[in-house]
């Protein structure tokens, strides 16, 4: 089924630890982002990509690293993990116009321990 | 920079009951509007959306947001709210035009409906 893909759906990680969250796509959209949900504070932007190998950070980049190879992937890394990074992670990504809208991936629960 | 201010944090309804979510935008060119409703423990899915034209857009699940570009407000509505619309809701803008990408939330507004 087209959509993004983003894996694992859990994490726990001890404070320190690195680790990369994965994001896939399948409808060669160019644009796909970041975003971080913690409760009452919605949906920030991480970082964002407006096409391979072009990368740009959001409103709360600090701390997180990204890459953009290839079309469909956009993998989110955390190098030292802190427990302020707990929070669900989603991606997302849009087609040129965004008349569609945004397609949201599924999210990752990281807990940072 | 863009922003976006939902007025509510919390409402709570009986079922059968009408609803209004209040959202107010703040950028100073033309955008794109959007709500997005996530279900407990789910990824966010679009309700509806508003790009150009009609200012009075329909969604799914019955749902329909009115965009006043002289208040800068997209409000999302419902006549007559069931359970299953129990979830949290975000609207999102979008600077229209080409090149802009970012798409920016409000801070949610949960909604709980009472049986």
């Amino acid at each position: 089924n087209a959509g993004v893909t983003q894996t694992p759906k859990f994490q726990v990680l001890k404070t320190g630890q690195s680790m990369t969250l994965q994001c896939a796509q399948d409808m060669n959209h160019e644009y796909m982002s970041w975003y971080r949900q913690d409760p009452g504070m919605g949906l920030r932007l991480i970082h964002y990509s407006v096409g391979a190998g072009i990368t740009d950070q959001g409103e709360v980049p600090n701390g997180y690293n990204v890459s953009r190879s290839t079309t469909e992937d956009f993998p989110l890394r955390l190098l030292s993990a802190a427990p302020s990074q707990t929070s669900v992670y989603f991606c997302a990504s849009r087609g040129p116009t965004g008349y569609y809208g945004y397609t949201f991936g599924s999210g990752t629960r990281l807990t940072v321990v | 920079a863009q922003s976006v201010s939902q007025h509510n944090h919390h409402v709570i309804l009986s079922e059968a009951a009408s609803l209004e979510l209040g959202c107010n935008y703040s950028y100073g060119g033309t955008v794109n509007l959007f709500w997005y409703v996530q279900y407990p423990g789910q990824h966010l899915q679009l309700l509806l959306k508003y790009f150009s034209g009609d200012p009075l857009v329909k969604g799914i699940k019955g749902f329909e947001a009115e965009f006043i570009k002289s208040k800068f407000s997209f409000n999302l509505r419902k006549p007559s709210v069931q359970w299953s619309d129990t979830a949290e809701y975000f609207c999102a803008v979008n600077p229209s035009g080409a090149g802009s990408y970012q798409l920016t939330f409000g801070k949610g507004t949960k909604l709980s409906v009472i049986p």
